[in-house]
């Protein structure tokens, strides 16, 4: 089992509707969780960070934890052709390694319109 | 307030040789983290730094590949006899505090062995 884990899609979404991205983690303990958006040969792109279970806003972005369930969600309001990217869903090791981010495979967006 | 600055953004190498990346933290930042992303292929990490120590380094392949973080001067990786399977882009990010902060990314350096 990886210990980080995105669809990989592509998701395409049509302009203006919602995308919604998931992720789980295989590490019961982790506390912090990150999202990054890459654009094709750029890259990483912090857009979200969360800490604790429910929702954060910011923007058109909403971030969702559910630590009970490993389970960590995105998702992206109004989309628009500039979010088509690939999304890296992010988590940090254990205490003794917290530095060593475990990155998913990425979940690939494209916004037609 | 400059990002994270890595250099050179594109190196060419040929099988045998040795690669030197260069990575300049943010201003304020002290914790240095290495990625390397191989074609169509996820982001891995590889080292994590702070000035003079190398605080983990098991994403590191045991042979050929090094990292620093000298008191003055950016962090080095180095890769040595290079061959045609470390081709990649290698990122380095810097976070301001311990691991488990917030990690911003350099815009990378891509490597092609001939």
């Amino acid at each position: 089992q990886k210990e980080v884990e995105q669809n990989s899609g592509p998701l395409s979404v049509p302009e203006g509707a919602i995308a919604s991205l998931n992720c789980t983690y295989s590490d019961r303990v982790s506390q912090s969780f990150f999202w990054y958006r890459q654009y094709s040969g750029k890259s990483p792109e912090l857009i979200m960070s969360i800490y604790s279970n429910g929702d954060k806003e910011d923007g058109r972005f909403t971030a969702q934890l559910n630590k009970a369930s490993q389970y960590v969600s995105l998702l992206i309001r109004d989309s628009q052709p500039s979010d088509s990217a690939t999304y890296l869903c992010a988590v940090p090791g254990r205490r003794d390694s917290w530095g060593k981010f475990q990155f998913g495979a990425g979940t690939q967006v494209v916004v037609t319109p | 307030n400059a990002g994270v600055m890595q250099n050179p953004r594109h190196l060419v190498r040929r099988r045998g040789q040795e690669a030197r990346l260069r990575c300049s933290p943010m201003k304020g930042h002290s914790h240095v983290y290495w990625y390397r992303q191989l074609p169509e292929e996820g982001l891995k990490f590889m080292v994590y730094l702070q000035k003079e120590n190398i605080i983990d380094e098991s994403g590191m392949p045991k042979e050929r590949f090094s990292a620093e973080f000298p008191k003055e001067g950016p962090s080095i990786l180095r890769i040595q006899q290079v061959v045609r399977g470390d081709s990649a882009a290698y990122f380095c990010a810097s976070s301001p505090t311990s691991g488990s902060d917030e990690q911003f990314f350099g815009p990378g350096t891509r490597l092609t062995v001939l």
